[in-house]
C-alpha cells in the first residue's frame, strides 16, 4: 500500500512567486491534515480536511494560503505571493479516522516538501 | 491542550535501553498519551499510544504511572538506526484533535 506522496519533495522560488505544494493521501483516507516546520520552530497544525471541506484551519497563517482538496482526494497547498518567512518544510498526514483518542490516533505522514524562498 | 515537556536530546550507545519521559501534568481525564519518531528528511511516525499503565508493541514500551502526569517511551537495545527525534504528544478523545507537536528529544546512537 502506497504511503502518503507530497510532490515535489524541494521547491526553491523567489520572494512574491507562487508555489503549489501537493500531497497525495492513503487511498480511502477521509482525513487529510497540513503541518509545517519553520526553521528552528516546533511542527505546527494549518488545516484539517474531511473529505473535501474544510473541518479546521485555524492554524493557516494568512491569506496567502491557500488549501483545496476537490474530489475529496489529493489536496494542494498553494502559497501566493510567498514570502521569506514561509521558508521551512510542509508535511501532509492523512488518518482513516478522525484523530481522537482511544486508538484512532495514529496519523501517516508524508516526506514533506522543503520550501526555500530567497 | 496538555503541554509535554521532554529533554532536549539524549545520547546512548548500540545495544542500550533508552528511556525517555514525558512531563504532562495538566493532562486532562479524558487525553491520550502518544509518541511519534522522526527520521531526517521524513515525516514523523507513529510509535505507540497508551491511557494508563502499560503498553507494548513491537517498537517500543510505554510507561504511563497512576497519576498519568508523566510517561516514559522505552526503546529496547537500541540500535544506530534508532537515531531520530521523538514526540510526546497529549491529545483527547472527543471531537476532532490535531496533533500537537512540541521541541521533541533528539536521541543519538552511537556504536
Amino acid at each position: 500500500e502506497a504511503g502518503v506522496t507530497q510532490f515535489p519533495s524541494h521547491s526553491v522560488i523567489e520572494k512574491g512567486q507562487t508555489v503549489t505544494l501537493r500531497c497525495d493521501p492513503i487511498s480511502g483516507h477521509d482525513n487529510l491534515y497540513w503541518y509545517r516546520r519553520v526553521m528552528g520552530k516546533e511542527i505546527k497544525f494549518l488545516l484539517h480536511f474531511v473529505k473535501e471541506s474544510k473541518q479546521d484551519e485555524s492554524g493557516m497563517p494568512n491569506n496567502r494560503f491557500l488549501a483545496e482538496r476537490t474530489g475529496g482526494t489529493y489536496s494542494t497547498l498553494k502559497v501566493q505571493p510567498a514570502e521569506l518567512e514561509d521558508s521551512g518544510v510542509y508535511f501532509c498526514a492523512s488518518s482513516l479516522f478522525a484523530l481522537t483518542g482511544a486508538g484512532n490516533t495514529e496519523a501517516f505522514f508524508g516526506q514533506g516538501t522543503r520550501l526555500t524562498v530567497v | 491542550l496538555a503541554k509535554t515537556t521532554q529533554p532536549i536530546s539524549m545520547d546512548s550507545y548500540e545495544g542500550q535501553e533508552v528511556n525517555i519521559t514525558c512531563s504532562h501534568n495538566n493532562i486532562a481525564t479524558n487525553d491520550y498519551i502518544t509518541w511519534y519518531q522522526q527520521f531526517p528528511s521524513q515525516g514523523p511516525r507513529f510509535i505507540i499510544q497508551g491511557y494508563k499503565t502499560k503498553v507494548t508493541n513491537e517498537v517500543a514500551s510505554l510507561f504511563i504511572p497512576a497519576d498519568r502526569k508523566s510517561s516514559t517511551l522505552s526503546l529496547p537495545r537500541v540500535s544506530l538506526s534508532d537515531t531520530a527525534v521523538y514526540y510526546c504528544l497529549v491529545e483527547g478523545n472527543t471531537g476532532f484533535q490535531k496533533l500537537v507537536f512540541g521541541t521533541g528529544t533528539r536521541l543519538l546512537v552511537s556504536p
